[in-house]
């Protein structure tokens, strides 16, 4: 089955305790990228990647990390999480001549205390 | 930076009413996607609008994307409690702006 899949689902920390989000695809998408979403401001995006090695900045960068060493895996590191990082996360991914449609990944709940 | 808005944010119907999302873009558009959120999930692609003037139905859902590539909207007809979520309009390629989404809420 064609799927994009992240893991934790949900994940409670405190301050300052680095984390990864992970997120895999079995599509062999080239473009993969992460969002959070917070009540009233909608998916913005954080970063994307057009292909491995390849990853840029998107709306709200600040506060994480990414890599793509492989294909399928595209993961979000949260060195040093805040509170103001409390928030929906969704992993997307797409065949880069068709950037258009992206297949979402069902959400990490990350709350930072 | 490109800037798009959706109107309304929320919208109540009575089950078997109209519902319409506008989406307002401040530059000139390539293309447009429509995604659905339902409560609870992820954002699902709908469909992608890429033509000036086009329109495109799927069954009771009609999606117009306007003449002069900066607006779009999506239009449900005799909506059902099915429909509720959020629809977001995405006007990106491979950096993608989100719009900040519509909720409905189709009351029965």
């Amino acid at each position: 089955e064609a799927q994009v899949t992240q893991n934790p689902r949900y994940l409670i920390t405190v301050t300052g305790k680095k984390l990864t989000v992970t997120c895999s695809q079995n599509m062999n998408h080239e473009y993969m990228s992460w969002y959070r979403q917070d009540p009233g401001l909608g998916l913005r995006q954080i970063y994307y990647s057009m292909n491995v090695e390849v990853t840029d900045k998107g709306d709200v960068p600040e506060g994480y990390k990414v890599s793509r060493k492989e294909k399928r895996n595209f993961p979000l590191i949260l060195e040093s999480p805040s509170p103001n990082q409390t928030s929906l996360y969704f992993c997307a991914s797409s065949l880069w001549e068709r950037a258009d449609t992206q297949y979402f990944g069902p959400g990490t709940r990350l709350t930072v205390l | 930076g490109q800037q798009v808005m959706q109107i309304p944010q929320y919208q109540h119907v009575q089950e078997g009413e109209d519902f319409t999302t506008y989406c307002n873009s401040s530059t000139t558009l390539s293309n447009i996607q429509w995604y659905k959120q339902r409560p609870g999930g992820h954002p699902v692609f709908l469909i992608q609008l890429v033509k000036s003037g086009e329109v495109k139905k799927q069954k009771r859902l009609t999606f117009q994307f306007g003449e002069a590539k900066k607006n779009s909207s999506l239009h449900i007809t005799a909506t059902q409690t099915t429909d509720v979520g959020t629809y977001f309009c995405n006007p990106g390629t491979y950096k993608y702006i989100f719009g900040t989404g519509t909720r409905l809420k189709v009351l029965a």
